[in-house]
């Protein structure tokens, strides 16, 4: 397995346009989470996904943050309009339970000018 | 409102000797416990875990203890090594490993470790 990929690497946006975080997380997995990494905040929960359905979404910062599992192999976040308050790394991750065996992606580093 | 908290952003020790990197946290129904370490440019992985009814968990160099009453656990590695030169995240979770909780995690501490 390939692992739990993200798209895109590396994001450069100007400030009120919006973005697409893209995750692909591990077949068979049925937990899929979005983290944020900040130095301020460290990793910062910002939804989970149980089976598609999402679980908690308390996470989310503010309205303009979105996010949509539309099948087992595929999951977005949006921000829609991008701060720059909002670079950070953003990191999905995916596993079989919720606290255990996460697999993590590589990262999409979002920086927001 | 950070609930895992590592107030330590850095450390650094020398090759050979003992690495101790601290967690605190403040969730009384925390229970199950783990530490991550990361890589420039790569995602979190999972390195070791323990469960509220033990105090010490082992794994080769690498030993996690944890004191319910203080609400603290630490990670010793033992000895240091420069590849263990990484950021190390503690996560914490209520009521065991598929509780239907997610991991909360720290900020962070980077280990760097020199020859």
């Amino acid at each position: 397995d390939a692992g739990v990929i993200q798209s895109p690497r590396h994001e450069v946006t100007e400030m009120g346009q919006e973005v697409t975080l893209r995750c692909k997380p591990i077949s068979g997995h049925d937990y899929l989470f979005w983290y944020r990494q900040t130095m301020m905040r460290g990793l910062e929960l910002l939804i989970y996904f149980n089976n598609n359905v999402p679980i908690d979404d308390s996470g989310m910062p503010e309205d303009r943050f979105s996010a949509k599992m539309p099948n087992a192999s595929f999951s977005t976040l949006k921000i829609q309009p991008s701060e720059p308050r909002d670079s950070a790394v953003y990191f999905c991750a995916s596993s079989l339970q919720s606290s255990y065996g996460y697999t993590f992606g590589s990262g999409t580093r979002l920086t927001v000018v | 409102d950070q609930q895992v908290k590592q107030n330590s952003p850095s450390l650094s020790v020398q090759e050979g000797r003992i690495s101790i990197l601290n967690c605190d946290y403040t969730n009384s129904m925390f229970d199950y416990f783990l530490w991550y370490k990361k890589y420039p440019a790569e995602g979190p992985t999972f390195l070791i875990s323990i469960s509220s009814i033990k105090d010490k968990n082992e794994d080769g160099r690498f030993t996690v203890f944890l004191n319910k009453s203080a609400k603290h656990l630490s990670l010793h590695i033992v000895p240091s090594q420069p590849g263990d030169s990484a950021v190390y995240f503690c996560a914490a979770s209520p009521r065991g490993a598929n509780s239907g909780y997610a991991l909360n995690f720290g900020k962070g501490t980077s280990l760097l470790v020199t020859p």
